[in-house]
């Protein structure tokens, strides 16, 4: 069974901090990692994608890395802005089937 | 282009009722995917279909859920009769290409089911 675990639950940074969320997964055998963005109210937003092959991903201030074989993924964010604020998932999709595997998220805040 | 769309965003019934949601994906999307968030849980999945077929339903807690996606364009979900427990957030998700899993998933806004 698939377990996916987010750290921390929720932080809270001033603008212009660096950051780094944290997940994790216990079954190595996935087919890719996705992070997610969802605003209050609102539907979940892929931000990045890491195929099992690959390392990392970057978009703007965003880079997600993967450590398949540890079982660890992390997305950092560089240069914080309160825009950011939302919350982050977590989600493995094991071999083929297509079905994703959430954690429960970090619930960001950045305050001006 | 119009995004994946869920209706009603909001759903407010009694314990034994009977409640249909709907999905409309993205045009040309052949996946159709439907998760829930239970409060305090993570988000899990119920079902997947490919085109107007189920190819996995191991997701769907019991025979109480019934997910459709006649012609393969919209889907619903029914919940018949509801209970406490199927209360959360019922999310849709839809992509285009069912053979690669790799592929950009795009997720409504979802309907907030609460049975009292």
């Amino acid at each position: 069974k698939q377990e996916v675990t987010q750290i921390p639950a929720a932080l809270s940074v001033p603008e212009g901090e660096n950051l780094v969320l944290n997940c994790s997964f216990t079954d190595s055998a996935i087919y890719n990692l996705q992070w997610f963005r969802q605003d209050p109210g609102k539907g979940l937003t892929s931000l990045l994608l890491i195929q099992s092959s690959q390392r990392e991903q970057t978009s703007g201030r965003l880079n997600a890395s993967l450590d398949k074989s540890s079982g660890r993924s992390t997305l950092y964010i560089a240069a914080s802005q309160p825009g950011d604020s939302a919350t982050y998932l977590c989600a493995v999709t094991r071999s083929t089937l297509g079905r994703l595997y959430f954690g429960r998220g970090t619930q960001l805040t950045v305050w001006p | 282009e119009a995004g994946v769309t869920q209706f009603p965003s909001h759903s407010v019934i009694e314990k034994g009722q009977t409640v249909t949601l709907r999905c409309d994906p993205i045009s040309g999307h052949d996946n159709l995917y439907w998760y829930r968030r239970v409060m305090g849980k993570e988000i899990k999945f119920l079902l997947h279909f490919v085109k107007e077929s189920k190819q996995d339903e191991s997701g769907m807690p019991n025979n109480r859920f019934l997910a459709e996606r006649t012609g393969g364009t919209y889907s619903t979900l029914k919940v018949q009769p509801a209970e406490l427990e199927d209360s959360g957030v019922y999310f849709c998700a839809s992509s285009q290409d069912p053979r690669d899993y790799n592929e950009k998933l795009f997720f409504g806004s979802g309907t907030q089911l609460s049975v009292l």
